[in-house]
């Protein structure tokens, strides 16, 4: 069965401190990964995907199929990113299965 | 860029009372729009897949007699809660592809609509 894993619900950091949100998949097929973000009040948007390899906003992120991870990373923080982030898995035909979401603090 | 919209963006109502909520793609076609579910401090679950000229498609464990799905133009689909309870009480999201036969990326999502059922 296909599950995304999330195990942070909350994670804080400081402005200009580095950010990894965590998350890690189960598919049996061949994974496709994304990042989606929800800003206060806004509605989910696409952050990147990892056939990409992009770097948006400063975030990254990497599929380590060993690991089975897609961690989102990003060097040095920024009030603006304060949000909602959701790690999915594309499954099928437009089909995502989403995490359970990370709120990310960046504490000014 | 493409808009998708929802309306209402919130609802209160009695058990046992349905309630439609429409999902519209403003500026762009959309043959297959996304249902979604999502509870408090929880994940966003796919409750089906509207298909336009078509009947829709459930996920596993959601019941179709109790979610109807109309996907009545290209522009239009709605989701009816009939005979409501309390525990359907929830965020329910839509979503659907801003490019024909594109893939998860092209994804516009709705701002969703909150459903109280007292």
């Amino acid at each position: 069965a296909q599950r995304v894993t999330q195990p942070e619900k909350l994670l804080s950091v400081f402005k200009g401190a580095p950010v990894e949100l965590k998350c890690n998949y189960s598919y049996s097929g061949s994974p496709e990964l994304f990042w989606y973000v929800q800003y206060s009040r806004q509605r989910l948007q696409l952050l990147l995907r990892h056939i990409s390899r992009e770097s948006i906003k400063g975030f990254t992120a990497d599929l380590n199929k060993g690991e089975t991870s897609f961690h989102l990373k990003k060097p040095f923080a920024q009030e603006e990113d304060s949000a909602m982030y959701y790690c999915a898995l594309g499954r099928g035909y437009q089909k995502v299965t989403f995490g359970t979401g990370t709120k990310l603090q960046v504490i000014p | 860029g493409a808009v998708v919209s929802q309306h209402p963006s919130w609802v209160i109502c009695k058990s046992g009372t349905s309630v439609k909520i429409e999902c519209r793609s403003l500026d762009f076609q959309a043959t297959t729009m996304f249902w979604y579910r999502q509870f408090p401090k929880q994940s966003l679950m796919l409750m089906a897949t509207s298909n336009e000229g078509s009947k829709a498609t459930y996920e596993q464990g959601v019941e179709k007699d109790k979610f109807l799905i109309n996907h009545a133009s290209l522009t239009l689909s709605t989701l009816t809660v009939t005979s409501a309870h309390p525990e359907d009480s929830s965020f329910y999201i839509c979503s659907a592809p801003g490019l024909a036969g594109g893939g998860p990326e092209t994804q516009y999502f709705g701002p969703g609509t909150r459903l109280l059922v007292l």
